[in-house]
């Protein structure tokens, strides 16, 4: 079967880095997504990764081993608006999104 | 309109009724999904549309129908309404479905609760 493991929760401190998890399982890969989704609101897009590397954009930057079936979300310089959900999201062989739960980041001052 | 709007916003529902959410997008994009998002679940593609005229089923489209008579508008029908079928239904659209690297664009949702 086909699955996204992310961590269900994390919490960090204002002007910190967090790192958000990934790994899958997934028939065939497409590349991977990570989306932004603050409460009661649509998911947005942050990334796209379909190489191994770190892509970096500005604050957020994600890395991808698709050897180990495992990708990061890096988030710098923590702001009280990072507080949401981080969804990872693989595209298969079908080029269908398969999408993990979602982490609940909490921002502390 | 700009991007994507859905209605309605949120929506008690009868069991048995039937019920159209609304979808449409002005990006001029050539694919279409409906989602739906349930606590401590992932998002789960529901149906989707590569281009007008041409529908696809996803992870769970039992209860579900859709149509794509034009590149605008996405609805997602519930033929009979259940109470599982309550959840957040977003609609999401790409610049070309059936190939890699297509950042998916997402419509506000509609809340709908099945009683």
């Amino acid at each position: 079967g086909q699955n996204i493991d992310q961590p269900t929760e994390m919490t960090a401190t204002e002007g910190a880095i967090v790192q958000i998890n990934c790994t899958y399982q997934t028939s065939g890969f497409n590349g991977l997504f990570w989306y932004q989704q603050h409460a009661g609101e649509a998911p947005t897009f942050l990334s796209y990764n379909v190489l191994d590397g770190l892509e970096e954009k500005g604050r957020f930057s994600s890395f991808l081993s698709r050897s180990k079936g495992y990708s990061y979300l890096l988030l710098k310089e923590l702001q009280m608006k990072d507080s949401a959900s981080y969804l990872c999201a693989v595209m298969d062989s079908n080029y269908q999104l398969i999408w993990g739960a979602g982490t609940k980041l909490i921002i502390k001052p | 309109i700009a991007g994507i709007t859905q209605a309605p916003t949120s929506q008690i529902l009868a069991a048995g009724r039937r019920m159209t959410l609304r979808c449409t997008q002005d990006m001029r994009h050539n694919a279409m999904y409906w989602y739906r998002q349930d606590l401590g679940l992932g998002l789960r593609l529901i149906h989707y549309s590569n281009t007008a005229g041409t529908t696809g089923k996803g992870e769970v489209p039992d209860g579900y129908s859709v149509s794509r008579a034009n590149t605008d508008d996405f609805p997602l029908t519930l033929a009979s309404a259940v109470p599982s079928q309550t959840s957040v239904y977003f609609c999401a659209s790409s610049d070309s479905g059936g190939s890699p690297y297509n950042e998916q664009f997402f419509g506000p949702g509609t809340r709908l609760t099945v009683l």
